[in-house]
């Protein structure tokens, strides 16, 4: 079973709009929580991480939220872009740990 | 800027056939990974390589072997090909414990 859980499948926003995305976690030792995004065709690439001594991380148009009382953390894409459809993919793990543990994906869709 | 190389792009193999998967990177990084990637289900570690030598199973390592040629080389092999080894496969490297840039993936099929 997975240890990390996201949500949703996929979402469709206008462009403008804030695509938010969520995980949910049980591992009480992950301390690392990385989020990738992938193009069609291409591999993932780090996109923005966070660690559990911080609520919030903002990198441009990306933001994390981390809930660590919740073991929840969300990626909001600010003023979205076409450009910006993708598949975005939660992680976790603990930090000098070499297995990262990633959530199914949400397929992400900027309209025009 | 190669940074990580991943070759045969597409490979459609029958069950039962061997075939290697090469990988490079060319950004002087310790640790390597090989992931697969099916629907619905993320990304799953097979193999990592912290360091030229030093090899370590992941989540999924059943049907599998890896070799870490040298620093820039790390190599996945499937000895007899079974149609539950259809999937996209990645590999990927960093400096970190994290993998940080992935290649474009081996796309393979088995019949």
């Amino acid at each position: 079973q997975q240890q990390v859980k996201q949500s949703p499948q996929s979402l469709i926003v206008q462009k403008g709009g804030i695509p938010i995305i969520n995980c949910a976690y049980e591992n009480t030792a992950f301390d690392y929580f990385p989020w990738y995004q992938q193009f069609p065709g291409k591999g993932p690439a780090l996109l923005i991480a966070i660690r559990p001594d911080v609520s919030e991380k903002k990198e441009g148009r990306f933001t994390i939220s981390f809930n660590k009382s919740a073991k929840q953390f969300s990626l909001h894409i600010m003023d979205s872009q076409p450009g910006d459809s993708a598949t975005y993919f939660c992680a976790a793990k603990p930090s000098n740990d070499y297995k990262l543990s990633f959530g199914a994906g949400t397929t992400v869709t900027v309209r025009a | 800027n190669a940074g990580v190389t991943q070759t045969p792009k597409f490979q459609v193999l029958k069950t039962g056939q061997s075939m290697t998967l090469q990988c490079a990177q060319d950004m002087n990084h310790n640790s390597m990974y090989w992931y697969r990637q099916d629907p619905g289900m993320g990304l799953r570690l097979i193999y990592y390589s912290a360091s030229e030598g030093t090899t370590d199973k992941g989540e999924v390592p059943n049907g599998y072997n890896v070799s870490r040629l040298n620093k820039r080389e790390f190599s996945l092999r499937l000895e007899s090909a079974a149609p539950s080894q259809t999937s996209v496969y990645f590999c990927a490297s960093s400096v970190t414990t994290e993998p940080q840039h992935f290649g474009d993936g081996t796309r393979l099929s088995i019949l």
